[in-house]
C-alpha cells in the first residue's frame, strides 16, 4: 500500500538552529499539506500545495518558516531559527483529489530544547 | 468562534456502551465532512466520510446536519481498540484554496 514518507522520525535541535524536515507524497497526488500537531490539540494547517505552487501559507509563521515543493512532487519545510514553542509533530499529507481525503505520513517529532 | 469545535472529553465508555459525539463547524460554506481516527502518537487515518444521508460503516454512523452545522459520529458495542482521539474534520470550499480543517479532537477510552 503506498505511503506519504516523512523524515527524519524525529529530531532534537537547539533552539536558535536551523531545522529541515522532508516529506514525500503518494505517487500522482497533487495536493500536499503539511500540519503541525501540539500534543493533546488537533493538526493545525502550515501550508497547502497544488502541485508546486502554494495554495494557503496563510498561516505559516513567515518570519521563521518556510516550505516548498520545486518540482511538484516531494517537499522541504524549513524552520529557522527554532525557537521552544515549535516543540511538537509536523505532519505532511497527501491528496488525490483537490484535498477531499487526505492520507498522512507517520510525522516527525520535533523537540527544541 | 473556532472553525471546527468538539467536546475534548475525555469520554470514559464501558465496553459494549454505545456512545456518541458531536461537532459543530462555522463556515456554511463547508462542503465535505470527515471523522478522523487517531492513535496515541500515531498520524490521524481517515474512519469514514460523513454524508447529508447519513451513512454506516459496521458499528460506525456518521451523521451531517446541515442546517444546524454540526456532524455526529456514534459508536456501537465499543470495543476496547476503539479507544482513541477522533478528529472532525471540515473541507472548507466556496472559493480559494479548499482546506482540510481539523478539530481538537475528542478523546475515548473504552474501559474493560
Amino acid at each position: 500500500e503506498a505511503e506519504v514518507a516523512q523524515s527524519p522520525r524525529y529530531k532534537i535541535t537547539e533552539k536558535s538552529q536551523a531545522v529541515a524536515f522532508w516529506c514525500d507524497p503518494i505517487s500522482g497526488h497533487a495536493t500536499l499539506y503539511w500540519y503541525r500537531q501540539i500534543l493533546g490539540q488537533g493538526p493545525e494547517l502550515l501550508v497547502q500545495f497544488q502541485d508546486e505552487s502554494v495554495v494557503d501559507d496563510s498561516q505559516l509563521p513567515k518570519d521563521r518558516f518556510s516550505a516548498e515543493r520545486l518540482k511538484g512532487v516531494d517537499s522541504t519545510l524549513k524552520i529557522q531559527p527554532a525557537e521552544l514553542g515549535d516543540s511538537a509533530m509536523y505532519l505532511c499529507a497527501s491528496s488525490p483529489d483537490g484535498g477531499r481525503i487526505a492520507f498522512f505520513g507517520q510525522g516527525t517529532r520535533l523537540t527544541v530544547v | 468562534r473556532k472553525e471546527v469545535e468538539q467536546d475534548p472529553g475525555p469520554f470514559n465508555v464501558p465496553e459494549g456502551a454505545t456512545v456518541a459525539f458531536n461537532c459543530t463547524y462555522s463556515n456554511s460554506a463547508s462542503q465535505s465532512f470527515f471523522w478522523y481516527r487517531q492513535d496515541c502518537r500515531k498520524e490521524p487515518k481517515l474512519l469514514m466520510s460523513v454524508y447529508s444521508s447519513g451513512n454506516e460503516d459496521g458499528r460506525f454512523t456518521a451523521q451531517l446536519n446541515r442546517a444546524s452545522q454540526y456532524i455526529s459520529l456514534l459508536i456501537r458495542d465499543s470495543k476496547l481498540s476503539d479507544s482513541a482521539t477522533y478528529l472532525c474534520v471540515v473541507l472548507r470550499g466556496g472559493g480559494g484554496a479548499d482546506g482540510l480543517t481539523f478539530g481538537k479532537g475528542t478523546h475515548l477510552i473504552i474501559q474493560p
